[in-house]
């Protein structure tokens, strides 16, 4: 059974790193094929697809943000790490993880229950 | 950057069929996955592949994709039906994961 759960803080301050984990069972990141994204979705309710570390391969980058991203894997620790740089209040929200496989095609079959992120000084 | 339009609201009694639409261009021509959420929840994805169900999504739930238009239809809506729906598709032009603005149904 496929489960992710993110973790992190809950409020940073502008200008600050972001630094979030998501914890995952039921699949490992050493296989080909599959692959864990972080989605964030702002209190106005939109998702908005972040990035995506795969089992192997490229990594891939929300285009518009992708200077201020970076995720990473530690296959160990069935974790995957995202970090936003210099932090705005426009990056408040609930950040989620998501599993899929590495065709670009495919959907986020499954997701964590996300954290709560506020930007504020 | 492709854009996916989506209503922002659809409103019904029960029984009726809610048809969601996800507007883009030639969005025919690429797969459109669909995400229930419901409140204070995480999404769930409930039609992949354009109308290919996961398990444990009822047959009142089916979806479409051609030309310029996915919908995703649910028949004889349920009051547990009402939630926020999200299209999303791979632009593969730009290589990004797109998401609709996400359309609210509500159950009468």
């Amino acid at each position: 059974q496929i489960a992710l759960r993110e973790s992190g803080p809950t409020l940073v301050r502008p200008t600050e790193t972001l630094t979030l984990t998501c914890t995952f069972s039921g699949f490992s990141l050493r296989k080909n094929g599959v692959a864990v994204s972080w989605i964030r979705q702002s209190p106005g309710r939109a998702l908005e697809w972040l990035a995506l570390v795969p089992g192997s391969g490229a990594k891939r980058y929300n285009e518009v943000l992708q200077t201020r991203l970076a995720i990473s894997k530690d296959t160990a620790k069935n974790e995957v790490v995202l970090t936003v740089t210099n932090v705005d209040p426009a990056d408040t929200a609930t950040y989620y993880c998501a599993h899929s496989t590495t065709r670009p095609t495919d959907a986020f079959d499954f997701w964590g229950l996300g954290i709560r992120v506020t930007v504020s000084s | 950057s492709y854009v996916l339009t989506q209503p922002p609201s659809v409103s019904l009694a029960p029984g009726k069929t809610a048809r969601i639409t996800c507007a883009g261009n030639k969005i025919g021509s690429t797969t459109v996955h669909w995400y229930q959420q419901k409140p204070g929840q995480a999404p769930t994805l409930i039609m992949s592949y354009d109308s290919v169900r996961p398990s444990g999504i009822p047959e009142r739930f089916s979806g479409s994709n051609s030309g310029n238009m996915a919908t995703l239809t649910i028949s004889r809506v349920e009051a547990g039906d009402q939630a926020d729906y999200f299209c999303h598709v791979w632009d593969f032009k730009s290589d990004q994961e797109v998401f609709g603005g996400g359309t609210t149904l509500t159950v009468l």
